[in-house]
């Protein structure tokens, strides 16, 4: 079956760094997604990678490893804004996205 | 990015009312819009995909007769929830892809549905 690995919550302080690994296993590859979501709003993205590398957007850059079906977004000078669950997802052969279930990341002060 | 509006963002409605979602493209046209659902503390779930001028595509598990989406237009879905029940009560969000490789993603802002 198909399934995106995440962790469930994290913590981590304001200012600093933090990285949310995302481990996959899909039929297929099209590419795998970052979305942020805050507490009752729609999911708004982050990143798109789709080869194997880093990309950097800012204070976020997303991470992935096609070979290791692995993914990681890091996000850093951490705000308290930023507090929210993050959302991977992996985009099947069948064009499909796949979600995982979120890791929702605690920023305290 | 692409706008999505979805109407209304909230509604509470009794148990056996039918309750319409709207989901607006409003830059873009969208030949195919998704339909998702979330409950509290968990991942998306995809319910349906809509596609302009046919029938949606429903996934595994979800009853079309209970959730019916009608695509009329390049720029408008909509999902009634029909004889609606306290366990259809969930976070509702519509999203479309545009980009050659569907490499974008854009999502409604959602509606919350309670029903009592």
């Amino acid at each position: 079956g198909q399934n995106i690995d995440q962790p469930t919550e994290m913590t981590a302080t304001e200012g600093a760094i933090v990285q949310i690994n995302c481990t996959y296993q899909t039929s297929g590859f099209n590419g795998l997604f970052w979305y942020q979501q805050h507490a009752g709003e729609a999911p708004t993205f982050l990143s798109y990678n789709v080869l194997d590398g880093l990309e950097e957007k800012g204070r976020f850059s997303s991470f992935l490893s096609r070979s290791k079906g692995y993914s990681y977004l890091l996000l850093k000078e951490l705000q308290m804004k930023d507090s929210a669950s993050y959302l991977c997802a992996v985009m099947d052969s069948n064009y499909q996205l796949i979600w995982g279930a979120g890791t929702k990341l605690i920023i305290k002060p | 990015g692409a706008v999505v509006s979805q109407h209304p963002s909230r509604v509470i409605c009794k148990s056996g009312t039918s309750v319409k979602i709207e989901c607006r493209s409003l830059d873009f046209q969208a030949t195919t819009m998704f339909w998702y659902r979330q409950f509290p503390k968990k991942s998306l779930m995809l319910m349906a995909t809509s596609n302009e001028g046919s029938k949606a595509t429903y996934e595994q598990g979800v009853e079309k007769d209970k959730f019916l989406i009608n695509h009329a237009s390049l720029t408008l879905s909509t999902l009634t929830v029909t004889s609606a029940h306290p366990e259809d009560s969930s976070f509702y969000i519509c999203s479309i892809r545009v980009g050659d490789a569907y490499n974008e993603q854009f999502f409604g802002p959602g509606t919350r549905l309670t029903v009592l």
